[in-house]
């Protein structure tokens, strides 16, 4: 079982505040994601990381942004949240094998 | 980085074998082909990876040609569960490889039917 975690699981809330979603991992990886999904749509990559201090960003233009401060820890922010945020995002961290996957957060900005 | 093609959606029914071809004809020499399974509602899983001839593992096998052009993801006798969308993936995944970005396409939404 991949530890990698997301919180909140579930989020609803209103446009214009400022929002930060939270990711975890405890297995050491270096390289972590960000991916944005909308029901039975392709995962469109937002933000990468291949270590602490390195952040860029995806294929998939963003009004996010993210940190990479510590190793285990890449949160992504909202300054203000938009209808057009309401979606998916899944987080994942990388071995040298194959990615894992957080549980994601579904967002819904109303 | 390689371009992959498979199919958008197949249908089947419980007990069939399933096979999921998945063409990606650029590929390079240090890439390898990794596929994943993804439920709604959840992130995707890592199903099984290969660089040539062929990998089983308890889930799945995996075919891969000669020539590296195609793969095939092959389920034997599925069941309901396995209902999903499966993604194939192609790169340079070792560590040296550093300028690779996992990217999934659409994949393909296989329905298995009672």
């Amino acid at each position: 079982e991949a530890d990698i975690y997301q919180t909140p699981r579930y989020l609803v809330i209103g446009t214009g505040k400022k929002i930060t979603l939270e990711c975890s991992q405890t297995m050491g990886h270096d390289k972590m994601y960000w991916y944005q999904q909308d029901p039975g749509m392709e995962l469109h990559l937002i933000h990468y990381s291949y270590g602490v201090n390195s952040t860029e960003k995806g294929d998939l233009s963003s009004e996010s942004t993210v940190s990479r401060i510590r190793t285990e820890h890449f949160p992504l922010t909202l300054e203000s949240a938009r209808p057009s945020h309401t979606s998916q995002y899944l987080c994942a961290s990388r071995d040298s094998y194959e990615q894992y996957f957080g549980p994601g957060t579904r967002l819904t900005v109303t | 980085l390689a371009k992959t093609t498979q199919p958008i959606s197949m249908d089947s029914y419980e007990g069939q074998e399933v096979n999921i071809t998945c063409s990606h004809n650029n590929i390079a020499t240090n890439d390898y082909i990794t596929w994943y399974q993804q439920f709604p509602s959840q992130g995707p899983r890592f199903i099984i990876q290969g660089y040539k001839t062929k990998v089983t593992n308890e889930v799945a096998s995996l075919f891969i040609p000669a020539d590296r052009k195609s793969s095939t993801l092959s389920l034997p006798r599925v069941s309901l569960s396995d209902t999903a969308v499966y993604y194939c993936l192609v790169g340079d995944i070792a560590p040296s490889g550093g300028s690779y970005i996992p990217t999934f396409g659409r994949g393909t939404s296989l329905i298995v039917h009672p």
